[in-house]
């Protein structure tokens, strides 16, 4: 069954500095993996998708096939970006769509 | 459009309860989700609808939940008999279809089940 892993629960850096929240899975297909974030008081949401190539508020994400890792970066962090960060991962042999456990940023002041 | 809607908000209930949370999805989207989200584990997807029908429940961790989709504007998940390890928030989200799977995932605000 496939498994995604954000090794980091709490990640806090400051203003200005670059940041990157890890992401791993194991599948041994070719899934779609996503981005979702949660603002506070906020719904979680999609912030992007591997297939699209795009960035979303100075956000990127490459996936690497031959590390199976999909980790976002950017390389400003703002204090705006402070979120609940999810990773998720569509197998391509079914719809279960399934997250990893969440990483909490902090960007300080 | 609302949105995916959720009720109740916030649920406080004793050990034993039954425990029934209630969501309408967006008009249109074909899947819908069920999740429960807590500190240790993050999001489990417990359950998934497709065009009404359940695909795939075997993230429901027992017996004791039951989900139901009775048609396509609306999906209840029950808890019966309510535990304190049942404590969480739980999402629900639907999708629309991307080709044959699910696009992208829009969820309700979440129901927060407290269990004492």
């Amino acid at each position: 069954a496939q498994r995604v892993t954000q090794p980091e629960k709490l990640l806090s850096v400051f203003k200005g500095a670059p940041v990157e929240l890890k992401c791993n899975y194991s599948y041994s297909g070719s899934p779609e993996l996503f981005w979702y974030v949660q603002y506070s008081r906020q719904r979680l949401q999609l912030l992007l998708r591997h297939i699209s190539r795009e960035s979303i508020k100075g956000f990127t994400a490459d996936l690497n096939k031959g590390e199976t890792s999909f980790h976002l970066k950017k390389p400003f962090a703002q204090e705006e970006d402070s979120a609940m960060y999810y990773c998720a991962l569509l197998p391509n042999n079914n719809n279960d769509m399934r997250f990893g456990a969440g990483t909490r940023l902090t960007v300080k002041p | 459009d609302a949105g995916v809607i959720q009720s109740p908000r916030h649920e406080v209930t004793e050990m034993g309860q039954e425990v029934t949370l209630r969501c309408k999805p967006i008009s249109g989207h074909d899947y819908l989700f069920w999740y429960r989200q807590t500190m240790m584990r993050g999001l489990e997807l417990l359950i998934y609808f497709n065009n009404n029908v359940p695909i795939d429940d075997s993230g429901m961790p027992e017996d004791r939940f039951s989900a139901k989709m009775p048609n396509a504007s609306f999906s209840t998940l029950k808890i019966q008999p309510s535990e304190p390890r049942d404590s969480a928030v739980y999402f629900c989200a639907s999708s629309p279809r991307g080709g044959s799977r699910p696009g992208e995932l829009f969820f309700g605000e979440g129901s927060r089940l407290t269990v004492l």
